[in-house]
């Protein structure tokens, strides 16, 4: 069964720090999509970045970037410049199914931006 | 675009009552998706439509969940009799096929 795992539950950085948030997987396929979302206070969920497993370089997203690791099956999502918009929860979300759409979603990790 | 509106935003009800919450996707997405979120749980894949035709209701916990898509622009998600423990933030999410899902900003259901 495919299988999401954060690890950190709760980290913390500085303003203008880089942080980074680390995410495991489980799965049999070999094409899929990776995707990170994030929660603010305002619980709205937001898609920050996604990584298409068939392509070998990192995607990015302003200062958001991942560090993809096929073989291991790992996922960090990378967050640099550090702002304080950016606390939140974050989640690792991997599609159970070939169609992509059954999302499991990791437990999350809340991020805590201070000045 | 206006994303995908979730109505209401707060719903307090007493347990037994039937409660109904609505969605609408975004315009020109065909799958739709409702969750459940709790801090026990975390985040729950209820049912999923595709084309207004559920392909997939294996999340949904009882049979006093029932959920309908009468149109590509409306769904609603109903639980008759509500009880305490379905208390929750529910989220609506649309998306084209196999891209991301994009997600309403919930609503906070409270079961007294």
């Amino acid at each position: 069964a495919q299988t999401v795992t954060q690890s950190q539950p709760e980290m913390s950085v500085q303003e203008a720090e880089t942080v980074t948030l680390s995410c495991t997987y489980d799965t049999s396929e070999s094409n899929y999509y990776l995707f990170w979302y994030k929660q603010p206070p305002s619980r709205q969920m937001i898609l920050v970045i996604r990584q298409e497993a068939y392509k070998q370089q990192n995607a990015t997203e302003n200062r958001f970037s991942v560090n993809f690791q096929k073989a291991a099956k790992s996922f960090s999502l990378k967050i640099s410049d550090s702002q304080l918009g950016d606390t939140a929860m974050y989640f690792c979300a991997f599609p159970m199914n070939t169609g992509f759409q059954k999302l499991v979603f990791g437990t999350g990790t809340r991020l805590l931006v201070s000045p | 675009d206006a994303g995908v509106i979730q109505s209401p935003r707060h719903e307090v009800t007493e347990m037994g009552q039937e409660v109904t919450l609505r969605c609408k996707p975004i315009s020109g997405h065909n799958s739709l998706f409702w969750y459940r979120q709790t801090m026990m749980r975390g985040l729950e894949l209820l049912i999923y439509f595709n084309n207004n035709v559920p392909i997939d209701d294996s999340g949904m916990p009882e049979d006093r969940f029932s959920a309908k898509m009468p149109n590509a622009s409306f769904s609603t998600l109903k639980i008759q009799p509500s009880e305490p423990r379905d208390s929750a933030v529910y989220f609506c999410a649309s998306s084209l096929p196999g891209n991301e899902q994009f997600f309403g900003p919930g609503t906070r259901l409270t079961v007294l």
